[in-house]
C-alpha cells in the first residue's frame, strides 16, 4: 500500500518568514495530493490540494508544488502569521483495486509554530 | 450550514467494555469515512461507506471493530471488548460523492483505562 513520509516533524519560524513542509510518497497511482491544517481539538481542514496533471498551485500565501517523477510534493507558506500555528498534514489519495475507494493516506504531520 | 458532527466528544471507558461512536455527516453527502488518529500521528483509514454499504473496510484492525450506516446518513462505529491500545481520536469525514473533498468532524477522543 501507499506510504507517505513527511518532514520536518516540527518547524518553528518567526512571524513574516516562510515555512516549507515536504512529503514523499511511494504509490505512483496516487493522483490527488491535499494538505490539511489541524488545530487543537479540531478535525483536519483542507487548505489546498493539487492534482497530478498540475505542477504548482497557489492560493494567496499558500502554495503547493508537485514532482510526480520524484514522487514528492511540498507546502509553502509565505509571510507566516501566528494564526498559522497548527499541525499540518499532507495526504495522498489512491484507488482500490475495485476502483471505487477514495481513502486518504496521511503523513505523520508537522507542528508549525509561528513566533510573534 | 452545519458541518460533520460527532458524539460524544470524549469517551472514557474501562478495558473490556463496549463503546459506540456516532457520526452525523453533512446533509446530502453520500460517502462517509472513519479514520483513527493516535497521538502524534496522522489519521489512518478504517472504513468507507458509499450509501448504506461498506465499500471498503480493509482498515478495520480486527473483528472487534464494526461500523454501520443503516439509512445512508448517520454512522455508528462500534468497538467490542475495548483494549488500552484502542485509545485514540476517532475521526469521521463525509463527501458529496466518493471522490470529493473530505470534510472532517471534530472527532471523538476515546480513552480506555
Amino acid at each position: 500500500g501507499e506510504n507517505v513520509e513527511q518532514h520536518p516533524s516540527t518547524l518553528s519560524v518567526q512571524e513574516g518568514d516562510s515555512a516549507v513542509i515536504k512529503c514523499t510518497y511511494s504509490d505512483s497511482a496516487s493522483n490527488y495530493f491535499p494538505w490539511y491544517k489541524q488545530e487543537l481539538g479540531k478535525g483536519p481542514q483542507l487548505i489546498i490540494d493539487i492534482r497530478s496533471n498540475v505542477g504548482e498551485k497557489k492560493d494567496q500565501r499558500i502554495a503547493v508544488t508537485l514532482n510526480k517523477t520524484a514522487k514528492h510534493f511540498s507546502l509553502h507558506i509565505t509571510e507566516t502569521q501566528p494564526e498559522d500555528s497548527a499541525v499540518y498534514f499532507c495526504a495522498t489519495k489512491e484507488l482500490s483495486s475495485g476502483g471505487s475507494n477514495y481513502k486518504l493516506t496521511f503523513g505523520k504531520g508537522t507542528l508549525l509554530t509561528v513566533n510573534p | 450550514g452545519a458541518g460533520v458532527s460527532q458524539t460524544p466528544s470524549n469517551k472514557v471507558t474501562e478495558k473490556g467494555k463496549y463503546v459506540e461512536l456516532r457520526c452525523d455527516p453533512i446533509s446530502g453527502h453520500t460517502a462517509l469515512y472513519w479514520y483513527r488518529q493516535s497521538l502524534g500521528q496522522g489519521p489512518e483509514f478504517l472504513i468507507y461507506f458509499q450509501g448504506t454499504g461498506a465499500a471498503d473496510d480493509s482498515g478495520l484492525p480486527n473483528d472487534r471493530f464494526f461500523a454501520v450506516r443503516p439509512e445512508g446518513s448517520v454512522s455508528t462505529l462500534k468497538i467490542q471488548r475495548t483494549e488500552r491500545g484502542d485509545s485514540a481520536v476517532y475521526l469521521c469525514a463525509s463527501t458529496v460523492q466518493g471522490n470529493g473533498e473530505q470534510f472532517f468532524g471534530p472527532g471523538t477522543r476515546l480513552t480506555v483505562l
